[in-house]
C-alpha cells in the first residue's frame, strides 16, 4: 500500500514561514490534500488538489506538489496555526485513502 | 449549517459489537460519497471505509476488512458503521466525513463530524 512520510515536527517564529513536507513515491502524479487538526477538534481541510483552498481558508496556506514531495506552506505564521497537519492522497490502485503520519507545527 | 453528527460510541468488550450512526444535516447526503475514519489516542488519522452515493461500491482498509461494515440510508440522511469482532486496538475516536464534490483529484474530506469515542477493553 502507498506510504506517505511527514516530519514529526516543524517550528517557526511568528510572522515567519513554516513548510511541511509529505513524501511519497511519485506523489507528484497524485492529488494531495492537507488537513489542520487542533487539540480536541476534528480535522479541517486547508488545501485540496495540491494547491486549492476551501472557502474560508486564509491565503497564508498554500500547497505545491512535484516529484516525490508535496509541501504545505504557511506564510506569516500566527499562534493560532499551532496544530497537527496531515497530508492525504487517494491511492487509485486499491481505492484506499491514505494519510501521512502527521506533523506538529509549533509557533515559537 | 452543513453538519455531521456521530453517535453510538461507548465501551465494549473484546469480541463485541457496536453500531455507529452519522447523521447529516444542511446538505443532501445522497449526492455525496462518504467515509469513516478513526484516530487512536495520541495517534494519526486512519481511513477505514468508503461508500459510494448509492451504496453499491464499498472499500475497506485492511485493518477492518471482514469485521466492519459501512452502509447508508439516503432517505434518512444517515451513514452507518457496524463494527464486530472488536479488539483493543480499535479504541479510537471515530469520524464520518464527506468527500468533496469540488475536488477534481478526488477523495478530499471537506466536512467532518466531531467524532464518537469507542473504547474496547475487558
Amino acid at each position: 500500500s502507498y506510504v506517505l512520510t511527514q516530519p514529526p515536527s516543524v517550528s517557526a517564529a511568528p510572522g515567519k514561514t513554516a513548510r511541511i513536507t509529505c513524501g511519497g513515491d511519485n506523489i507528484g502524479s497524485k492529488s494531495v490534500h492537507w488537513y489542520q487538526q487542533k487539540p480536541g477538534q476534528a480535522p479541517v481541510l486547508v488545501v485540496y488538489d495540491d494547491s486549492d483552498r476551501p472557502s474560508g481558508i486564509p491565503e497564508r496556506f498554500s500547497g505545491s506538489n512535484s516529484g516525490d514531495t508535496a509541501t504545505l506552506t504557511i506564510s506569516s505564521v500566527e499562534a493560532g496555526d499551532e496544530a497537527d497537519y496531515y497530508c492525504q492522497v487517494w491511492d487509485r490502485s486499491d481505492e484506499h485513502r491514505v494519510f501521512g503520519g502527521g506533523t506538529k507545527v509549533t509557533v515559537l | 449549517e452543513v453538519q455531521l453528527v456521530e453517535t453510538g460510541g461507548g465501551m465494549e468488550q473484546p469480541g463485541g459489537s457496536l453500531r455507529l450512526t452519522c447523521a447529516a444535516s444542511g446538505f443532501i447526503l445522497s449526492v455525496y460519497e462518504m467515509s469513516w475514519l478513526r484516530q487512536s489516542p495520541g495517534k494519526g488519522l486512519e481511513w477505514l471505509a468508503y461508500i459510494s452515493t448509492a451504496g453499491n461500491t464499498i472499500y475497506y482498509a485492511d485493518s477492518v476488512k471482514g469485521r466492519f461494515t459501512i452502509s447508508r440510508d439516503n432517505a434518512k440522511n444517515s451513514l452507518y458503521l457496524q463494527m464486530s469482532g472488536l479488539r483493543a486496538e480499535d479504541t479510537a475516536i471515530y469520524y464520518c466525513a464527506r468527500e468533496s464534490s469540488s475536488s477534481l483529484g478526488g477523495a478530499a474530506f471537506d466536512v467532518w463530524g466531531r467524532g464518537t469515542m469507542v473504547s474496547v477493553s475487558s
